[in-house]
């Protein structure tokens, strides 16, 4: 099993500044992560697919980077509707997530 | 426009069994795999296993945690994905997702959710 470990657990920011989330593997995963956005009583929503490619209807504040074990997503200019907790998930063997980052407001 | 919605979840007692359904809507349950993802409250999202479309006999793979105990099924003919899970724990209380697997091979579609509660 692929053991994803996502830090910070907690991000503090004001809209308008930037956020770096970052995901690490247990081992290489090639390029096959992407990330998730879920808020409350939500479902989740795929953002970033193969570590950097903007899924449709992403914004391009959101970017992603990273191959093998290491991994960011990093969103810029944070807007209110942003915040929320951001998963990773890996591909390269059976699916699993990271623990998630919340993102929330300072 | 796609659209998938779980139903089936409620309250149950420890080694009970219960049946989740996922309704998909705008698109053909067919061409897709289907998974299924678990929430407990306060907790991380958890891969549950998948089914796998015709082409591949409805192949399924699960989770160590859930297998033997849970089993996934589709009704092509209805849109329509199910889990049965039997011999419930209180560590299964959860908010269920069913998924489809999309063209990239991520999780592109999600339903709601629907909350398991194991519990005497």
């Amino acid at each position: 099993e692929i053991v994803l470990t996502q830090s910070p657990a907690t991000l503090s920011l004001s809209p308008g500044e930037t956020a770096t989330l970052s995901c690490r593997a247990s081992q290489s995963v090639a390029i096959y992560l992407a990330w998730y956005q879920h808020k409350p009583g939500q479902a989740p929503r795929l953002l970033i697919y193969d570590a950097s490619n903007r899924a449709t209807g992403t914004p391009d504040r959101f970017s992603g980077s990273g191959s093998g074990t290491d991994f960011t997503l990093t969103i810029s200019s944070l807007e209110p509707e942003d915040f929320a907790v951001y998963y990773c998930l890996q591909r390269s063997n059976w699916p699993s997530f990271g623990g998630g980052t919340k993102v929330e407001t300072k | 426009e796609v659209q998938l919605m779980e139903s089936g979840g409620g309250l149950v007692q420890p080694g009970g069994s219960l049946k989740l359904s996922c309704a998909a809507s705008g698109f053909n349950l067919r061409d897709s795999d289907m998974h299924w993802v678990r929430q407990a409250s306060g907790k991380g999202l958890e891969w549950v296993g998948r089914i796998r479309g015709k082409p591949d006999t409805y192949a399924t793979t699960y989770a160590a945690s859930v297998r033997g105990r849970f089993a996934m099924s589709r009704d092509d003919s209805k849109n329509t994905a199910y889990l049965q899970l039997n011999t419930l724990k209180a560590e299964d209380t959860a908010v269920y997702y069913c998924t489809r697997l999309g063209d990239y091979y991520y999780f592109d579609y999600w339903g709601q959710g629907t909350l398991v509660t194991v519990s005497s």
